[in-house]
């Protein structure tokens, strides 16, 4: 069946630094990519999404990138602020049941000043 | 309203209560779904509507959890004979189609805790 992986957090970072959260999957078909994001005390909100090979994600200087040939969809910012402090879930939509998200665990990223 | 909302936001029930948990959906959007989240976990499928019609539910974990959506609006989740195992954040989520590219927009979920 579908399955979502990603790194394991807590991930902390100091603000400006680099972030990468790592992303792979496995699926049916040709799925759908997407990063929601949960801030503190708030619901999911859809952060980027990409729909097939090759695209590129991007919000908020957050950015993923569509890679069939590796499957993954790993979520990178340039300089991280501490408002960026939150859960961040990767999550696909299969061509096999084309309606459902399938998430993965999530990571718990916490940038200090 | 301008987005999905949940009610109540947080219910505590004794083990052995009945529950049930309301979703609104964004107006016009024809696809619904719920999703349970354990603490520490990403949320896990449970059941998908179309319009009033029950589509999927797959994931329900057990004939105690029951789900309608009688008017292809308003959705409620039932949980019957509720045990400790069943406390989790309950979102709902609607799209405008259901469609592998649309985006699903949540609700801020139900905490249920069972004591």
């Amino acid at each position: 069946g579908d399955s979502v992986t990603q790194m394991e957090g807590p991930v902390t970072l100091s603000e400006e630094a680099f972030l990468t959260i790592n992303c792979t999957y496995t699926a049916t078909g040709y799925p759908s990519l997407f990063w929601y994001v949960q801030y503190p005390g708030e619901g999911l909100q859809l952060l980027l999404k990409a729909t097939k090979a090759d695209d590129k994600g991007s919000n908020k200087g957050f950015e993923a990138t569509y890679r069939k040939e590796t499957t993954s969809f790993h979520l990178e910012k340039g300089s991280v602020q501490v408002s960026d402090s939150a859960v961040y879930f990767c999550a696909l939509k299969s061509g096999g049941s084309n309606y459902k998200l399938t998430f993965g665990k999530g990571t718990l990223l916490t940038v200090n000043p | 309203g301008a987005g999905v909302s949940q009610s109540p936001r947080y219910k505590v029930a004794k083990r052995g209560q009945d529950v049930a948990l309301r979703c609104d959906p964004i107006s016009g959007h024809v696809s619904l779904f719920w999703y349970q989240q354990a603490l520490g976990q990403g949320p896990e499928f449970l059941t998908y509507f179309q319009n009033e019609a029950q589509l999927d539910k797959s994931g329900l974990p057990s004939d105690r959890f029951f789900a309608e959506r009688p008017e292809g609006s308003v959705s409620t989740l039932k949980i019957q004979r509720t045990q400790q195992e069943d406390s989790a954040v309950y979102l709902c989520a609607s799209s405008l189609w259901g469609s592998p590219q649309e985006t699903q927009y949540f609700g801020p979920g139900t905490r249920l805790l069972v004591l």
